[in-house]
């Protein structure tokens, strides 16, 4: 498989589960991200790691618990969420996080359902 | 991040030239201007960045204003696999930028056959 994979691509959950979201990519990046895009709402930021240290959490509540293994691979564990929280996360992963310039490779997003 | 502004939306026909206009009037002397487009149920897709001068790639065209406070994504000759999203953003490269990427609403971009 090439770029950047998720899995799984569809998932309901009820408010007292706890799922993972995995995310990996074949590109032999060091940075990887997740991204939320809620209806009507901008994507926006929610994890950046960068050889497998986070350098970045956008203010998430803490219901959603990043995990990065390595530098191929990106999980979202998530528990106890709210109906609010379904939307569309999605993975990305560049080259690495400094210079402004690498580009970010994306991929599908798992569309996630909180009942 | 520096802020831009887009059209909420723009309409083109097929096999005709479709120029995305986008303003970045607070852009700093570091800041790369960075497009991406979203197709409908996909992920976000680098379409092309620049810093000063145009860049052409296999995807489209960067035209980049002399004072860079704009800057116009061209499309040579849209598709109807070209609708979809684009999204202008501003990334820092100086000391302490990093490769967070601000999303803003972006232009919506409908094909006509």
């Amino acid at each position: 498989e090439t770029g950047v994979t998720q899995t799984p691509r569809h998932l309901v959950m009820g408010m007292t589960n706890k799922k993972s979201l995995k995310c990996e990519q074949h590109l032999g990046h060091n940075a990887m991200y997740w991204y939320k895009q809620s209806a009507k709402k901008p994507l926006e930021l929610m994890f950046v790691y960068n050889f497998k240290e986070q350098t970045e959490n956008n203010s998430v509540p803490s219901r959603f618990s990043p995990e990065c293994p390595n530098s191929s691979h990106l999980f979202l564990h998530l528990h106890t969420l709210q109906p609010e929280d379904s939307a569309l996360y999605l993975c990305a992963s560049s080259l690495n996080i400094a210079g402004g310039y690498n580009e970010q490779f994306f991929g599908p997003g798992t569309r996630l359902t909180v009942l | 991040d520096a802020k831009t502004t887009q059209p909420n939306s723009m309409e083109s026909n097929e096999e005709e030239p479709v120029h995305l206009p986008c303003n970045h009037s607070t852009i700093s002397g570091t800041d790369y201007i960075h497009w991406y487009r979203q197709l409908p149920s996909q992920g976000p897709e680098y379409v092309i960045h620049g810093l000063t001068s145009n860049v052409n790639n296999r995807m489209a065209s960067l035209a980049i204003a002399e004072d860079r406070k704009s800057s116009t994504l061209i499309l040579h000759r849209a598709t109807l696999r070209d609708a979809a999203v684009y999204y202008c953003i501003l990334r820092d490269s100086g000391q302490g930028g990093s490769e967070k990427l601000v999303f803003g609403k972006g232009t919506k971009l409908t094909v006509n056959p």
